[in-house]
């Protein structure tokens, strides 16, 4: 079993949908999450951080992570073509470590 | 964009030759990562470096060497090329201000081992 699950996708929305992406994962130590976003060939790019339980948010993007439930979401408020792109989870145990742990990422689908 | 660049951004070689990628930053960011790509499989890290002459192994590092001689490069090297090191390889770096946790990562190089 990998440490970090994520559903492949893709996933299609229409335009304006509010879109709902998720990774598990085993290790009960993970305390740094991490959403990424990636755009067809591109390097990914930093789109929220989280410490421990909770939710934040920065504008169209809510990160919520249920550390009870060792399941973490981004959700994306009024979606937008250009939000089309790969979204890649990643997951730490110490904030000072360099091994952050990746999902393979969901592909996502936003139709104009 | 962070100031990282990587070269070649293709390459097509050999199986049993070595081959070197070239990440390059502008940004003295302390910490510098390499990750290959793989359908399936994520991003997953390969080697990194918390400072010149310093490095570590990352979760797939077999078959692959690295070298920061200076604080802009990190090279990694494939010693004998095989086709399963036919991936996309990404450089990545962080630490600049003392915040870790957020990785700048580059362009990506495709490589492809016949």
């Amino acid at each position: 079993q990998k440490e970090v699950e994520q559903d492949p996708g893709p996933l299609s929305v229409p335009e304006g949908a509010i879109v709902s992406l998720n990774c598990t994962y085993s290790n009960s130590a993970f305390q740094y999450f991490m959403w990424y976003r990636q755009y067809s060939r591109k390097g990914p790019e930093l789109l929220m951080y989280t410490y421990s339980s909770g939710n934040k948010e920065d504008g169209r993007f809510t990160a919520q992570v249920d550390k009870s439930s060792k399941y973490i979401s981004l959700f994306i408020r009024d979606s937008q073509p250009s939000d089309s792109a790969t979204y890649l989870c990643a997951m730490s145990a110490t904030s000072g470590t360099y091994k952050y742990i990746f999902g393979t990422g969901t592909r996502l689908k936003v139709l104009a | 964009d962070a100031g990282i660049t990587q070269s070649p951004r293709h390459k097509v070689t050999e199986t049993g030759t070595p081959v070197t990628l070239r990440c390059h930053q502008t940004e003295n960011h302390r910490y510098m990562y390499w990750y290959r790509q793989d359908p399936g499989h994520g991003l997953r890290l390969i080697h990194y470096s918390y400072g010149v002459k310093d490095t570590d192994k990352g979760e797939v590092s077999d078959g692959y060497s690295v070298s920061r001689s200076k604080t802009e490069d990190f090279l990694l090297t494939l010693e004998s090329a095989t086709s399963s090191q036919t991936s996309v390889y990404f450089c990545a770096i962080s630490g600049r201000g003392g915040v870790t946790y957020e990785q700048y990562f580059g362009p990506g190089t495709r490589l492809t081992v016949t």
